[in-house]
This record gives C-alpha cells, structure tokens and sequence, in this order.
C-alpha cells in the first residue's frame, strides 16, 4: 500500500524566509502527486500537482514542488514566505491511472512571524 | 472542475445517535471518496463509493458503523452511526476530476457530546 511521509510537523519561519517542506512516498509505480493547503478554519485547496511532464511544477501563490523519482519526492518550495502562508499544508499521493484513491501525509503546520 | 455540495456544514449530536452527511455533485463521477479529519491530524479515508455497488472500507472503518449509499453518479451519503464523542471530527466527500485532481467538500464538522 502507498504511504506518504512529511518529515517537518511544525515549521516556523520569518517573513521573506525560504520555505522547503519535505515529502516522500513509498509507492513504486507511477504516482500522481499533490500538495494542498488549509488555511485556519478553511477548506482544502490544491496549491499543485504533478501527472506527468517537467517534473519542476508551479503552482499558485508562488508555491512550486519538484518531483525527484529516484528519491521517491515530492517538495514543496516558496522563495520568499508572507505571513499570510500560515496554513496547513498535506502531501498526497495516488497512483497513476485514475480511480485510485488519494493518501494524504500527516501535514505540516507552517507558522510565519512578522 | 467539479463542484461539491456538502452538508451539513456542522452539527453537535448526542451520543449513540446517527448523523447522515449528504454530498451532491454537479457532474457525474465514477468514484467518491469519503474522508475523516480529527483534530489536529490529517485526512484519513474511510471508504470509496461506486455506483451500484457496495462501497470499499479502508482497514479500521466498517459498513455498520459508517453506512454509505451511492444511489447515482451524482450523490453519496456517509452515515456516522451510534456515535461517541471520539467520533467528533472533520467529515469530508471528494471526487477526482480527470487530469485535474480531486475536488473536495466543504466539509462537515461533527461535534458528539
């Protein structure tokens, strides 16, 4: 069964600080992956995703991930963050194909200080 | 994308009672999934529901407790049943759009006291 692992739970970063979260999956075969973010009291929302392609993708508010298959990762990236990144944010994973079902990681909850 | 209704947006049940959460999409989709959230975790999935047949629990979920019914390509409802206060969580429907990724609901927040 596929698995999804976020190494950092709680990450605290400055305004104008960089941002890389972790992501890993256990699945071998060919992945679709996600990251997603909830804001406090908000719902899900898709920052990005990956089918197939450059494996360097963006997504909204200055988010992008790179996709590195032979270390089976995910991470999600933001040059600059804004206090307004404060959020939660999951990786997920589903295998290729479609049907399938989606497997989320345990989430990391991002603080930014002013 | 696909357009999830979902709801009850919240409810505070007594315990042993059931909950019924209905989610209806505007577009007809081959699977839905159903997801619970507990405080401070991720999401977890409890059971994929197809269309005429029965539904497919993940390990540690079962039909009596979470009952679903899949009556057309648009609809899907989540029975919480005999609930307990560590039933109180985030319940949500989902579905994948071809290409784009999975939509979700909005949501329903349980709170069983």
């Amino acid at each position: 069964a596929q698995s999804v692992s976020q190494h950092n739970h709680h990450v605290i970063l400055s305004e104008a600080a960089s941002l890389e979260l972790g992501c890993n999956y256990s699945y071998g075969g060919t992945v679709n992956l996600f990251w997603y973010v909830q804001y406090p009291g908000q719902h899900l929302q898709l920052l990005l995703k990956y089918f197939s392609g450059d494996p360097l993708v963006k997504g909204i508010k200055g988010f992008e991930a790179e996709f590195i298959k032979s270390k089976f990762s995910f991470n999600l990236r933001k040059p600059s963050v804004q206090w307004s990144d404060t959020a939660e944010y999951f990786c997920a994973v589903n295998r290729g194909g479609g049907g399938n079902k989606l497997t989320f990681g345990t989430g990391t909850q991002l603080k930014v200080e002013l | 994308s696909a357009v999830i209704s979902q709801k009850p947006s919240r409810d505070i049940c007594q315990r042993g009672t059931s909950l019924t959460i209905q989610c209806q999409v505007d577009s007809q989709v081959t699977m839905m999934f159903w997801y619970r959230q507990q405080p401070g975790q991720s999401l977890t999935l409890i059971a994929t529901a197809n269309q005429g047949s029965e539904a497919t629990y993940e390990s540690g979920f079962v039909i009596d407790k979470f009952p679903i019914s899949r009556p057309n390509l648009t609809f899907s409802t989540l029975t919480v049943s005999n609930m307990s206060p560590e039933d109180s969580s985030i319940y949500l429907c989902s579905v994948e759009v071809t290409r784009t990724g999975y939509t979700f609901g909005s949501g329903t927040r349980l709170t069983v006291v």
